[in-house]
């Protein structure tokens, strides 16, 4: 079993829908849990990060963390085209940043 | 800040050839992290530095890899000899400190094809 799993999409839903990713682990070693965004031929940016479980918010996205299940979602609102990316969950454990494979997201106009 | 640069953004090569990447991290940071993503295995840590002390090498594929920060403000990453299955896009990223390392900046990347 991968330490970290996420499923690689595609993902394609309509402009204005509510779009949840996620990612599962198998180490509770865990201790910080991030979301990064990847647009194509770019390198990644962090988009969320938190190392608690529970929800936060910024803006339209809610990063959120449940230790009890080893399960992390990102929550996009009122999606735009823009959002079209690759996201990528990543997790840090012994000073190891370790990172699903990420999942593609496509908005449709 | 420019961010971290990376260099080049694309080499094409043949297989047997020495293949050099090149870093800038961002001013001040102070750790430097190398990254292989393919499709096939995603986004790999190849090694990092912390203060341009090699901390962590247990991803470097083979002994063909090798990595070298002689200073904060570069750092290579070399293959010798390259083979077809090392292509692949590399990425470099910095951090700055103990307290916000899994920050991570990235580079461009460069895509490396070793024909």
């Amino acid at each position: 079993q991968k330490e970290v799993e996420q499923d690689p999409g595609p993902l394609s839903v309509p402009e204005g829908a509510i779009v949840s990713l996620n990612c599962t682990y198998s180490n509770s070693a865990f201790q910080y849990f991030m979301w990064y965004r990847q647009y194509s031929r770019k390198g990644p940016e962090l988009l969320m990060y938190t190392y608690s479980s529970g929800n936060k918010e910024d803006g339209r996205f809610t990063a959120q963390v449940d230790k009890s299940s080893k399960y992390i979602s990102l929550f996009i609102r009122d999606s735009q085209p823009s959002d079209s990316a690759t996201y990528l969950c990543a997790m840090t454990r012994d000073d190891k940043i370790i990172f699903g494979k990420g999942t593609r997201l496509h908005i449709l106009p | 800040d420019a961010g971290v640069i990376q260099s080049p953004r694309h080499e094409v090569t043949e297989m047997g050839q020495e293949v050099t990447l090149r870093c800038k991290p961002i001013s001040g940071h102070d750790y430097l992290f190398w990254y292989r993503q393919t499709m096939m295995r995603g986004l790999e840590l190849l090694i990092y530095f912390n203060n341009n002390v090699p901390i962590d090498d247990s991803g470097m594929p083979e002994d063909r890899f090798s990595a070298k920060m002689p200073n904060a403000s570069f750092s290579t990453l070399k293959i010798q000899p390259s083979e077809p299955r090392d292509s692949a896009v590399y990425f470099c990223a910095s951090s700055s400190g103990d307290r916000d390392m899994e920050k991570l900046f990235f580079g461009s990347g460069t895509q490396l094809s070793v024909l």
